[in-house]
């Protein structure tokens, strides 16, 4: 199993420029949710979904939409770019059941100038 | 709203120690809580595993507990080693039987030096 994977792992955008942050999970897992980690401020939840077709707001939604069509990619759309969205973006997945946690994929590093 | 809180922030100590990590949250309807460690510039490790229906989990030199009634957790690093060194976060899983993502808190940033 690969895990978590996420693309691109480095991406420089100018202000207004659309893009999209790849995630995907080869373990079968029914949750997957997205954050977005400043300094100070630590990891915040973007978007999260409980299945294929089903998706819900987190704590720090605007400026992102997110979709799920397959139970295995969970691709976080940035329609807009601003400054203030530069960040580091971290793509989990979880398995349902009582005893599992999330796995975390490797991040991707955003500027936006 | 959840909020998440980790005392200290920042911690040194030297090799050897014991040493304890703390994080309350502020509802204490949780699901589960998770406790993670990320090394400069790299992603989340998943250390350990709590349920709200568990008392303390243990892993190698690290033993989580849980206090739901409270709304505390810790986490013990016995021994600790120059590799020990990292952010160690705690996440809490909230209703909805954790499908909703996670809650942080800000992370401590532990150095142990040799």
């Amino acid at each position: 199993n690969a895990g978590v994977t996420q693309t691109p792992k480095f991406q420089v955008l100018k202000t207004g420029q659309s893009m999209t942050l790849q995630c995907a999970q080869d373990m079968n897992h029914e949750y997957m949710s997205w954050y977005r980690q400043d300094p100070g401020m630590g990891l915040r939840l973007i978007h999260y979904s409980v299945g294929a077709g089903i998706t819900d707001q987190g704590e720090v939604p605007n400026g992102y939409n997110v979709s799920r069509s397959t139970t295995e990619d969970f691709p976080l759309r940035l329609l807009s770019a601003a400054p203030s969205q530069t960040s580091v973006y971290f793509c989990a997945s979880r398995q349902w059941g009582d005893n599992y946690g999330y796995t975390f994929g490797s991040g991707t590093r955003l500027t936006v100038v | 709203k959840q909020e998440v809180t980790q005392i200290p922030a920042a911690l040194s100590v030297p090799e050897g120690e014991n040493l304890v990590l703390n994080c309350s949250f502020t509802d204490s309807a949780i699901y589960n809580l998770q406790w993670f460690r990320q090394d400069p510039g790299k992603g989340l490790t998943s250390l350990l595993l709590i349920q709200s229906s568990q008392r303390e989990q243990t892993s190698g030199r690290l033993n989580a507990s849980l206090d739901k009634s409270s709304g505390r957790s810790t986490l013990y690093i016995a021994a600790s080693q120059p590799g020990d060194s990292a952010t160690y976060l705690c996440a809490v899983g909230n209703r909805r039987g954790g499908a909703d993502g996670l809650t942080f808190g800000k992370g401590t940033h532990l150095i142990i030096q040799p």
